[in-house]
């Protein structure tokens, strides 16, 4: 009974390059959210997905960033170009929508993105 | 605005002493509030609060929460060594999870 599964877990990229980030969610898990961690921040909400759709994309920066949910495969977190500032953790979580909110979020281990 | 407030930021004690952690938060279509601990990886679930007054236990930790005055408290009592995380408060708006800053936990031997 795997939980929340992110890869990869360290990720080094230099400036401009492109970041894809991993997420399989839960078994029996339809959605998925994705939050950002800053050095000595809390998390932040970044986008909540379910498959094949976005229902809420309110916490993403406007540009570079995107993210899917396939009907197949992994939950993908795409960061084009990246900067400096985008060094941080990213991590995923995952949930059946009817145990919201009475159920608690469980996450993933995180991707460690560090731009060089 | 929401707002999940955590105070304080961070403290350092010894083993065996006794820490209480404070959440407050203003928010919009309050849901639960959550607890989690987090060692350098996945932040992992402790307590999830949803009605006054009623304290959740889990051995040396404790929880409760007030509706009214929008807070809780996380207590640890006879700290180890390894209590020594970053405490995160969350709160359910809805369906997101709002998250404070966090409280640095550090226990000195």
């Amino acid at each position: 009974n795997a939980g929340v599964m992110q890869n990869p877990r360290h990720l080094v990229r230099r400036r401009g390059q492109e970041a894809r980030l991993r997420c399989s969610p839960m078994k029996g898990h339809s959605h998925v959210y994705w939050y950002r961690q800053l050095p000595e921040e809390g998390l932040k909400f970044m986008v909540y997905l379910q498959k094949e759709n976005i229902i809420d994309e309110s916490g993403m920066p406007k540009e570079r960033f995107s993210a899917e949910f396939p009907k197949e495969g992994p939950s993908i977190l795409r960061i084009q170009q990246v900067v400096r500032g985008d060094s941080a953790a990213y991590f995923c979580a995952s949930s059946r929508p009817e145990s919201l909110p009475n159920s608690p979020l469980h996450f993933g281990n995180g991707t460690r993105l560090t731009v060089t | 605005e929401d707002k999940v407030v955590q105070s304080p930021l961070s403290l350092v004690v010894h083993e065996g002493d006794t820490v209480t952690l404070n959440c407050s938060y203003e928010v919009t279509n309050f849901r639960s509030l959550l607890w989690y601990k987090q060692e350098k990886k996945a932040p992992t679930f402790l307590f999830m609060l949803t009605s006054s007054g009623i304290e959740k236990k889990s051995g040396r930790l404790s929880s409760i929460l007030d509706k009214k005055e929008l807070f809780s408290i996380l207590n640890i009592t006879a700290t180890q060594t390894g209590d020594s995380a970053v405490y995160l408060c969350a709160v359910f708006i809805g369906y997101k999870l709002s998250f404070g800053a966090g409280t640095t936990v550090t226990v000195r031997a």
